[in-house]
């Protein structure tokens, strides 16, 4: 199956500061985006998700962007907090393949009060 | 219940032994998804359950590991013959088709 290589990017912020963490996908024919955020010892949460029809979706504190040109994905936080410090994931999916969802490496989001 | 509920929560097994690992989804999703993530890893694709169609196996990663779900409700992982590199945590999702997969607190397997 799909697997991911052993050593996650870090994205190191200062509480206050906004976040970016991006994601590129391989499929150019998916047309549904996810991320979800890990937080040691659980199981990956919900964030946020976007439709291939959107470039843009905001919510509570979170933005995903979609460029679907370069097949790049990102997920911006506003005014980090100590409690967003967790593991990212972004995920795709699509009709073509049966909408199995596939994930992408994971970036770690460590921030520092 | 109000989420996707996995157990055992934790499974330590010797090398060799068959293990079953159980998935209740979110009652009414037609979706199910296991993946297996080691430590300090991404989300491995295993297996995909969609309604009544034939289920997507192609992340199943040796003929020792297969699944089933008895309709739209409870799914099992089983593993046969555990080896020493099984160890990991196994994630089970439910969805419909408007909603994003939502995930248990999964198993963590440890093989010894």
């Amino acid at each position: 199956g799909e697997s991911v290589g052993l050593h996650l990017p870090t994205l190191s912020v200062q509480e206050g500061d906004n976040s970016i963490i991006n994601c590129a996908y391989s499929n150019s024919a998916s047309d549904y985006f996810i991320w979800y955020k890990q937080e040691s010892g659980k199981g990956p949460q919900f964030i946020i998700d976007i439709r291939s029809n959107m470039d843009k979706r905001q919510g509570q504190r979170v933005t995903v962007l979609l460029n679907k040109t370069v097949k790049h994905l990102s997920l911006q936080i506003a005014a980090t907090q100590p409690g967003d410090s967790a593991v990212y994931f972004c995920a795709e999916s699509s009709m073509e393949y049966g909408n199995k969802l596939v994930f992408g490496a994971g970036t770690i989001l460590r921030v520092k009060s | 219940g109000a989420g996707v509920s996995q157990s055992p929560s934790n499974k330590v097994t010797e090398k060799g032994k068959d293990v079953e690992l159980r998935c209740d989804p979110i009652s009414g999703h037609t979706a199910l998804y296991w993946y297996r993530q080691r430590l300090g890893q991404g989300l491995e694709f295993l297996i995909y359950f969609q309604g009544n169609s034939a289920p997507d196996k192609s992340g199943l990663p040796s003929d020792r590991f297969s699944a089933e779900r008895t309709g739209e409700s409870v799914s099992t992982l089983t593993i046969q013959r555990t080896q020493q590199e099984d160890s990991a945590v196994y994630l089970c999702a439910s969805s419909i088709r408007s909603s994003p997969p939502f995930f248990g607190p999964g198993t963590r397997l440890t093989v010894l």
